[in-house]
């Protein structure tokens, strides 16, 4: 069984500009979440679907981060425009119930 | 809402002695308590997990046990070997849609051969 895909692996962008992430979860799998992952901290929450409906996002700074999860399968993270602070690793996590996850090799990103 | 404390932050064993990591919560509805191992470059991968229920849990060199009644929970590998160098997580979920998991900030565990 293939595991969560992601892509790009590594970015790196200067402040202001705007990158995009992009996750393919494991086939069947109706949730799918986005983490971001600052150095030396657990993985934070940024969004959550169920299919292609937003179940949580209260930890999503809207006003530049959005997420859309086309037809229930892949899903794209954008972030515009980017600040240092938004310099971490994001995951993609994938899975069929309730609690379980299976995460992707996640994006670093580093703004400069 | 939810905050997961892990302790300690770093932890060196010497090779094929124990290792133990703490966490605790603060949620009482928390109901499920996974670990994580994080290697270099990679996505954490799910190495155990417990739910509410259950007070120990095992499998293999791997274990976990839960008190309810304190709030926390605690993951020992025994035999330790080098390949378990890595970061550990854990996380509380309440154990319903829509509820997030909560992951505590990290141990790095170091096995010196």
């Amino acid at each position: 069984e293939a595991g969560v895909a992601q892509s790009p692996r590594y970015k790196i962008i200067e402040k202001r500009q705007s990158v995009a992430f992009w996750c393919n979860p494991i086939s069947g799998h109706a949730t799918l979440y986005w983490y971001q992952q600052i150095l030396g901290q657990g993985p934070k929450l940024l969004i959550q679907f169920q299919n292609n409906g937003v179940v949580d996002d209260s930890q999503l700074p809207k006003d530049r981060f959005s997420a859309e999860r086309l037809k229930g399968v892949d899903s794209t993270l954008k972030i515009q425009p980017a600040k240092l602070e938004d310099s971490a690793v994001y995951l993609c996590a994938s899975g069929t119930g309730v609690n379980t996850q299976y995460f992707g090799p996640g994006t670093r990103l580093t703004v400069l | 809402g939810e905050n997961v404390e892990q302790h300690p932050s770093t932890l060196s064993v010497q090779e094929g002695d124990s290792a133990v990591i703490k966490c605790t919560y603060s949620d009482s509805a928390s109901n499920y308590f996974p670990w994580y191992k994080q290697e270099l470059g990679k996505g954490p991968q799910l190495i155990i997990d417990i739910r509410s229920n259950v007070g120990e849990k095992k499998d293999q060199r791997i274990a976990v046990t839960l008190n309810k009644t304190a709030k926390h929970f605690s993951l020992h590998i025994t035999e330790t070997q080098p390949e378990d160098s890595a970061v550990y997580f854990c996380a509380a979920h309440r154990g319903n849609y829509g509820q997030n998991f909560v992951f505590g900030p990290g141990t790095r565990l170091s096995v010196l051969p």
